[in-house]
Order: structure tokens, then sequence, then C-alpha cells
């Protein structure tokens, strides 16, 4: 069975950082894309960033871009979000998913994560 | 980025309803078009991709069509574990999901 388990969520200042982490188990995990989704509260989904299997090939939304960096340990079967420079405006439920192939784009995201809750609050 | 909208926001219906959403994109994904059910609290979980193929262990109640810019996800008969919110997402290029469709009881 496929598992997505995500760690590191919390309460942060406002430009602060967190580095959020995703262990993965029940796949050939260094086959797949893996990417990061987040849920803002009473809004919808929005896709943040993904990186391919290699760590070749990785993505970010405009939002975050400079602000957040995506990363893998293909041995240690984790995911992880780096995120700085952090606003109110990223409070969210961040939820890893893996992807069904090999890239970045025309895919589907086929397992997700229960997500974890990240506050930026003073 | 390409937008993608859905149609309706919310939607009341009842058990053994027939439903359909529509999403509708700003410029061609072709079929690069999946859809999502999500429930507060829980994963979000894959019912379709590649506009119209099912995934594996969703049932037959749940179709999708379209390709280009217009696309149906498809509920024939609504069953009680069916109301969630619908998401409609391109993998075109950069990925990006519609706003979300609210079904109700």
């Amino acid at each position: 069975e496929v598992q997505l388990v995500e760690s590191g969520g919390g309460l942060v200042q406002p430009g602060g950082s967190l580095r959020l982490s995703c262990a993965a188990s029940g796949f050939t995990f260094d086959t797949n894309v893996m990417h990061w989704v987040r849920q803002i509260p009473g809004k919808g989904l929005e896709w943040i960033s993904g990186m391919t299997w290699n760590s070749g090939g990785l993505g970010y939304a405009d939002s975050v871009r400079g602000r957040f960096t995506i990363s893998r340990d293909n041995v240690k079967k984790s995911l992880f979000l780096q995120m700085d420079r952090l606003r109110t405006e990223d409070t969210a439920v961040y939820y890893c998913a893996k992807g069904m192939g090999v890239g970045l784009v025309e895919d589907a995201l086929d397992a997700w994560g229960q997500g974890t809750m990240v506050t930026v609050s003073s | 980025d390409i937008q993608l909208t859905q149609s309706p926001t919310s939607l009341s219906s009842s058990v053994g309803d027939r439903v359909t959403i529509t999403c509708r994109a700003s410029q061609s994904v072709a079929t690069y078009l999946n859809w999502y059910q999500h429930k507060t609290g829980k994963a979000p979980k894959l019912l379709i991709f590649g506009a119209v193929i099912l995934q594996s262990g969703v049932p037959s109640r749940f179709s999708g069509s379209g390709s280009g810019t217009d696309f149906t996800l498809s509920i024939s008969s609504l069953q009680p574990d069916d109301f969630a919110t619908y998401y409609c997402q391109q993998t075109y290029n950069t990925p990006t999901f519609g706003q979300g469709t609210r079904l109700e009881i």
C-alpha cells in the first residue's frame, strides 16, 4: 500500500523558515515524480512545486519561487520542502503527492498524504 | 499559467441524482486534465486522469469527457459517499487546479 506521511508543520513568524518532510513507502520512490500541493484555509488546491526522480527537473509556482526549495533523498525515500521568508499568506495545509509517471507535466497525482498544517503568524 | 474555471462552484443534489461538473481551460490542454475528490481533513483522491480514464478502484458511476478547453465530470447516480469538493487539474504545462465545486446534500 502506498503511504505518504508529511511532517514538520507548525507555527512560525512571518519572515521565518520551516522544513517539511514527506516519508514515502509502498512504491518505488526513485522512479516517480513527486509534488507539493497546498490548500489555504477556505480556498482550493494550489500546486506549488514538483521534482523528477533524479532531481534533474523541478518547478515552482510563481507564488513560492525564490522562497521555497524542493529536494528529495531517494535512499531515504523522502521528499522535502524548505520554506524561507514565510508570509502570512503561506498559511495552509501542505500535501505531499506522488505522480503517476516521471515528468512534471502530462501526468496526474495518484497518491496523497494527509497533509501538515503550516501557520504563519506573529 | 493556464487558468481553469469550474462551474458550478457549489451544487446541491440528492442521492440517486445525476450530476455534471464542467471545467473550462483558458487555452487548450489537449487531454491532460485530471479530476480529484477532496473531503475535509482527508487526502485528495484521483478519480479521472487523461480526461476520460477512470483511476483504478474508482466506481464506474464516475466518468469524464472532453478535450482541448472544455471538460466534464459526471456522476451517474449520487451515493452518500460522493458528497465532497471536486477539482479539475491541468498538467499540459505548469500544473494548475480549478477553484473547486462543492457538492452538498
